[in-house]
């Protein structure tokens, strides 16, 4: 079955610090998968999308993302966290099949430390 | 003008109330879901609807009725609310229906049910 898992729940880092958010997947192919934010009240907005090509992949908000195969992962990360970067973070897996459904993992909450 | 609105924004009700949550897009995408994040920030599709037709229908209670009038509105209507609805719901939207689709989300209606 797909899956997609989050290992942390909660990361606090340091204004300026780096961050990697991980995420791990299960499928049966090439999967397609995306990192969504979710702002506080707010509804969640795409950061980037991986389907084939290059592994490495680059977002919005100065974000990237890079696929491992042989991990099964596709960690988040960014060099230099500002404080407008808290926030709900989500890694999901486009389903097999023609319906657009998205399978997301249970997030990640991002707290920056002035 | 907001690409996926949805209303209301919070709905506090009595158990065994009926009640409904209008979402519409003016993108021109022909998919249209209805995702149920739980207190654990858990997100699940519920519903998914392309050219109003019904494409995903995941194990949810019969209380919960999808119409979509046109492929730009997509309610949910919800019979006998009862507790364990409390929640907040997001409408989303993507202009197909594969697995690399970009969904673009509403900002949420928060159900709180008494």
């Amino acid at each position: 079955a797909q899956s997609v898992t989050q290992p942390d729940i909660h990361i606090t880092v340091s204004e300026g610090a780096s961050l990697e958010l991980r995420c791990n997947y299960s499928y049966g192919a090439t999967p397609y998968l995306f990192w969504y934010v979710q702002s506080p009240g707010q509804g969640l907005q795409l950061l980037l999308k991986y389907f084939s090509g290059d592994t490495l992949v680059q977002g919005i908000k100065g974000f990237e993302a890079e696929f491992k195969r042989s991990q099964s992962s596709f960690n988040l990360r960014k060099p230099s966290v500002h404080w407008s970067d808290a926030a709900e973070y989500f890694c999901a897996v486009g389903a097999k099949g023609n319906t657009g459904k998205l399978i997301f993992g249970q997030g990640t909450t991002l707290q920056v430390k002035p | 003008d907001t690409a996926v609105s949805q209303t209301p924004k919070y709905l506090v009700t009595q158990m065994g109330n009926d009640k409904s949550i209008k979402c519409e897009q003016n993108l021109g995408h022909d998919t249209m879901y209805w995702y149920k994040q739980d207190s654990k920030k858990f997100l699940k599709i519920m519903f998914s609807y392309n050219n109003k037709e019904l494409i995903i229908n995941e194990t949810v209670p019969n209380r919960f009725s999808p119409k979509s009038p046109d492929k730009a509105h997509l309610n949910l209507h919800i019979n006998s609310l009862e507790l364990g609805d409390s929640a907040v719901y997001f409408c989303a939207s993507s202009q197909g229906r594969g697995p690399n689709e970009k969904l673009f989300f509403g900002s949420g209606t928060q159900l709180s049910v008494l």
